[in-house]
Parts: C-alpha cells; structure tokens; sequence
C-alpha cells in the first residue's frame, strides 16, 4: 500500500499568514495525488486535483504543486474560513489512501 | 450533484447493517463510486468501490465481510456490513468518482457497541 505522510499534524497561524501543508507519498505517485478540505461536522470537499489542478468554486488562495513522491498544499492569506482539516490522496494504486490529516487552527 | 447515505445506527458486534446512498443530479450509472469511513476524532479510510461497469475493489479490512452494489436504475448505491466489529465503529461517507472524490454525501454514522 502507498502511504501519505502529512506534516505538520497541527498548523496555528495569524489570519493573513501564508502557509504550506506537505505530503510526501512512500512511492512515486507521478501527480495523482489529490487534496480535500474537511470542516468540523461536515464531509470533506475536493480542493485541488492531480497535484496541482484547480476546482471550480475554490476560492484562489488554495493552491497546490508537486510529483512524485513530494507534494504541497499553500493557502495565500489565510482567513478564518480556513480553519479545517486538509487530507491528501492518493489515486495511483489500489487500496486508494489517504494521509493522516493537517489540522489548521488560527492564533 | 446530491448524495444522501442512510441506514445507519447501533448493531451489535457479529451483526450485519445495509447502508444507502440516493444519488440525483448526475447520470449515475455513468460513474464509479466509493465508500469512505471516518471513525470519530480520526482520519479518512477508504472502504470499497464500484465502476460503472460494476466492478468492485475493497479494502483488505473489510474484504469477505462488506459487499458494495449498486441499483442504476434507482440510482443508488449499497454497501453490505456482515459480521461488524467494534472497529468498523465510524461516519460512512459515499462519495463520485472513479479518480478523485468530487462530490461526498453528508454520511451516516454506524456504532457497532454491545
């Protein structure tokens, strides 16, 4: 199985702050690696797709690179909308997996 | 897009639970779809899916004991829990897709507790 390792687990910034989330899969995924956002008490919601492909509605602030085994979640001036749980996925292998999560919190 | 699970609830141990996902708004015998499962304070877990074609992939945690379906013509999709262990306790989310995961029902939570 491929596993995603997030860091960090937890993320406390100041609202305006840019911030990058990581992901770094055990083995090469090329770019099928994708990204979600999950509020509490709410389900998830696809924020970037392939590593770096942007999704109609999501605000531009949210942006995403990478390949391979590495990867990159940025969030431009972060507001307080933003407070939530960010997973990454993988679809370059069966079983499909998830990483453990990024919990951004706000000073 | 709308996905709406429903068939949750407590079941004891050994004991089996049918959840269901009503899908509208897309031509649903067109995608694949998944079963995603969240246990309370914790992380995602995939669980199974199904293409269009109906073919099926599981989690090795759950193969042998859940079986996903799908009915094209009701435009829902199933999933089947046999012989519940209190691990499987979690929010059972479906969700489109036969890469990414576009759209997600609000999910239904299954406690399986003596």
């Amino acid at each position: 199985d491929i596993v995603l390792t997030q860091s960090p687990t937890t993320l406390s910034v100041t609202p305006g702050e840019t911030v990058s989330l990581s992901c770094r899969a055990s083995h090469s995924i090329g770019t099928n690696l994708h990204w979600y956002q999950q509020k509490t008490i709410e389900s998830p919601r696809l924020l970037i797709k392939s590593a770096s492909q942007s999704i109609s509605g999501i605000p531009s602030r949210f942006s995403a690179s990478g390949s391979g085994t590495d990867f990159t979640l940025n969030i431009n001036n972060v507001e307080f909308d933003d407070v939530s749980s960010y997973f990454c996925q993988q679809t370059q292998s069966w079983p499909r997996t998830f990483g453990g999560g990024t919990k951004l919190e706000l000073k | 897009v709308q996905l709406v699970e429903s068939g949750g609830g407590l079941v004891q141990p050994g004991k089996s639970l049918k959840l269901s996902c009503s899908a509208s708004g897309f031509t649903f015998s067109n995608y694949g779809m998944h079963w995603i499962r969240q246990a309370p304070g914790k992380g995602l877990d995939w669980v199974a899916y199904i293409g269009s074609g109906s073919g099926t992939v599981y989690a090795d945690a759950v193969k042998g004991r859940f079986t996903i379906s799908r009915d094209n013509a009701k435009n829902t999709l199933y999933l089947q829990l046999n012989s519940l262990k209190s691990e499987d306790t979690a929010i059972y989310y479906c969700a489109r897709g036969d890469w990414y995961f576009d759209f997600w029902g609000p999910g239904t939570m299954v406690t399986v507790s003596s």
